[in-house]
């Protein structure tokens, strides 16, 4: 079983849109859960971090964590095209660990 | 706003030649790390360094690889004789406390 699993895309939604990532992760003893924003050709940047069930907000974006079904997502809403990119979920088992990361989902938004 | 930063942007070799990737992390960051991205597969862990010493490593940091804090500011990727399947997009990557980590620009290395 892969350790971070999400849909690879790509996913389409029109500008304005509320677009929908998920992704799932295996080692119930993950306590950190991270979305990164990648540009093509270019590093990781950190939008979203979350470590406790719930919701967690921060302007467009919310990331939403159920660790009971080991499930991460993020939504962004109001989606602009400066958004299209690569989304990756990311997960540390405790502080100061590796970052162990999904594959990207792949988003395109459209004009 | 302090920042991760990586040198070369690009790096060309051939194959079997040795390679020193560096890597100047925020200043009072104690934690780094090196992952690397090979052309449209995930970033994968590399290796983790605290304390002048490798705190983990992954199966793909074989004896080919090492890391060096040579100075307090520079941390270094060596790969000593670079294979084809090296190419690829390495990050660098530091902490300081309980925060995330902050990933450099990256070196795209091609190996021919």
């Amino acid at each position: 079983q892969k350790e971070v699993e999400q849909n690879s895309g790509p996913l389409s939604v029109p500008e304005g849109a509320i677009a929908s990532l998920n992704c799932t992760y295996s080692d119930r003893g993950s306590q950190s859960f991270f979305w990164y924003r990648q540009y093509s050709g270019k590093s990781p940047e950190l939008i979203m971090s979350i470590y406790s069930n719930g919701d967690k907000e921060d302007g467009r974006f919310t990331a939403q964590l159920n660790k009971a079904s080991q499930y991460v997502s993020l939504l962004i809403r109001d989606s602009q095209p400066s958004d299209s990119a690569t989304y990756l979920c990311a997960v540390e088992k405790t502080s100061y660990d590796k970052v162990i990361f999904g594959p990207g989902t792949s988003l395109s938004v459209i004009p | 706003e302090p920042e991760v930063t990586q040198t070369p942007s690009h790096q060309v070799t051939q194959m079997g030649q040795e390679v020193i990737l560096r890597c100047v992390p925020i200043s009072n960051h104690l934690y780094f790390y090196w992952y690397r991205q090979i052309l449209g597969q995930k970033v994968e862990f590399l290796v983790s360094f605290y304390n002048n010493e490798i705190s983990e490593k992954s199966e793909i940091f074989d004896d080919q690889f090492s890391v060096e804090r040579p100075d307090g500011s520079n941390f270094t990727l060596k790969i000593r004789s670079t294979k084809l399947e090296d190419s690829a997009m390495y990050f660098c990557a530091s902490r300081g406390g309980e925060e995330t980590q902050y990933f450099g620009p990256g070196t795209r290395l091609l190996v021919l």
